[in-house]
């Protein structure tokens, strides 16, 4: 089944150790999404990839980086995670080609960062 | 004053029961209404995808979108445990902009 995979699902790393969150997809979406999602809250969009372009939200911080080699892998790379960035990190993608030709987002069962 | 309200529940119903979930919105220029479920410990996933105002329906689930009034609503019929999880709404204003979701609410369904 086409679907948003990522990896790993459980992920612990120490204070300031930078850490890698992948996300792969066999939907041929065009759009990937990161968001982090903190226990009861909404998920908070962090950036997204518009084919190779890159959308950084304006709260998002310098901390947090992405990658996207091709369309069907992105990255989320925390340079120096802190308590604060223990989280859960979905993936999302979507498909845009202009106005009307559109579907909504298809979320990954998401990456559990925890910091020790 | 957040742009999409959602009460945090939790609801909790009997095994059966018709479930009423809603969301309302400060913001006119939403367009896109979305509903998801979202697990323990797994990704949201999509439920209903709807366009501008009235009803959509798929199985035991129909969403209601309310432009005038800025609200939305999920329906569950003859909800099952299964259906035990966190509603999230979620919309956006144009075809490819971002999502401004709402908090969810978590429902319990008792057996």
């Amino acid at each position: 089944d086409a679907m948003v995979i990522q990896n790993p699902r459980y992920q612990v790393t120490q204070f300031g150790k930078p850490v890698t969150l992948s996300c792969s997809q066999t939907l041929n979406h065009n759009v990937m999404y990161w968001y982090q999602q903190k226990s009861s809250q909404a998920p908070k969009l962090l950036f997204h990839y518009y084919d190779k372009d890159f959308n950084n939200e304006a709260d998002t911080p310098d901390n947090f980086q992405s990658r996207r080699p091709n369309t069907s892998f992105c990255f989320l790379d925390i340079r120096s995670p802190g308590l604060g960035d223990a989280a859960m990190y979905l993936c999302a993608t979507s498909r845009h080609r202009g106005e009307g030709v559109d579907q909504p987002q298809h979320f990954g069962d998401g990456t559990r960062l925890s910091i020790l | 004053q957040k742009e999409v309200e959602q009460d945090p529940g939790p609801l909790s119903v009997p095994e059966g029961a018709i479930v009423s979930l809603n969301c309302t919105y400060s913001n006119s220029a939403f367009q896109y209404f979305m509903w998801y479920r979202q697990y323990s410990r797994k990704g949201p996933e999509l439920l209903m995808y709807t366009y501008s105002s009235g009803n959509k329906e798929d199985g035991r689930f129909t969403a209601q979108v309310d432009k005038s009034s800025k609200y939305i609503s999920l329906f569950i019929r003859d909800s099952q445990p299964s259906d035990s999880a966190t509603y999230l709404c979620a919309m956006r204003k144009s075809s490819g902009d971002k999502l401004t979701f709402g908090t969810g609410t978590r429902l319990a369904v008792r057996p």
